[in-house]
């Protein structure tokens, strides 16, 4: 079945501590967007991608990186620039404009 | 940047009842999508819809894009209709298909 697999679903970080979030689909979608949600809140975008080794600039950027080698592949790394990071990150995707958003299950991290 | 506001934040309904959900933005968009989340966190895609009507099953959803808002219809709910729902919608000035999302109306349906 086609979809959207981000792990770990749970994640612990120590501050001052990188840690990455792994995004992969194969929907062969060229779009893909990182979310970032907080409780009883909306999503938030960090940042997307439209097209192989090409990223964009969300809303909420500072403290995260990016990076989009493969097409199927969009990690997230929060940085210990982050200063609040303790979310629900969301990764989805899309075949282009005309098109809904398929999000994965998402991954909650704690740090602590 | 393009603001959504939803309508009501919270709603609890008895299952077999019927409901609206309200999406005002505050302009132009060419994308408008309605999700539903629900309690493990899983966002559904239920509607592409930057205008028009469009129905599936006791779901439907009608967009009047000249107006700035769109409604979800939520009929004959069930309990497993429960969660948070929201819309999100793509400004029209804004580069790239990214989507806005509005706060969210979480309902609960009571059995």
């Amino acid at each position: 079945d086609g979809g959207i697999t981000q792990s770990p679903k749970y994640l612990f970080r120590k501050e001052g501590q990188n840690v990455t979030l792994s995004c992969e689909q194969n929907l062969n979608h060229d779009a893909m967007y990182w979310y970032r949600q907080d409780p009883g809140q909306g999503l938030r975008l960090i940042y997307y991608s439209q097209i192989v080794n090409d990223f964009q600039k969300g809303d909420i950027a500072e403290g995260y990186s990016v990076s989009r080698e493969k097409k199927e592949s969009f990690p997230l790394t929060v940085t210990s620039a982050q200063k609040n990071p303790t979310a629900f990150y969301l990764c989805a995707s899309n075949p282009g404009a005309d098109y809904g958003y398929t999000f994965g299950s998402g991954t909650r991290l704690t740090v602590v | 940047g393009i603001q959504v506001e939803q309508s009501p934040p919270d709603l609890i309904l008895q299952e077999g009842a019927n409901s609206t959900l309200r999406c005002n933005f505050s302009d132009s968009v060419n994308n408008l999508q309605w999700f539903h989340q629900n309690p493990w966190g899983q966002l559904i895609n239920l509607f592409y819809i930057p205008s028009g009507t469009k129905q599936n099953g006791r779901l439907s959803a009608t967009t009047v894009a000249t107006e700035r808002y769109s409604l979800l219809y939520i009929s004959s709910s069930q309990t497993t209709d429960s969660g948070v729902y929201f819309c999100a919608v793509g400004d029209v000035k804004a580069a790239g298909n990214k989507l806005t999302f509005g706060g969210g109306t979480r309902v609960l349906v009571k059995p």
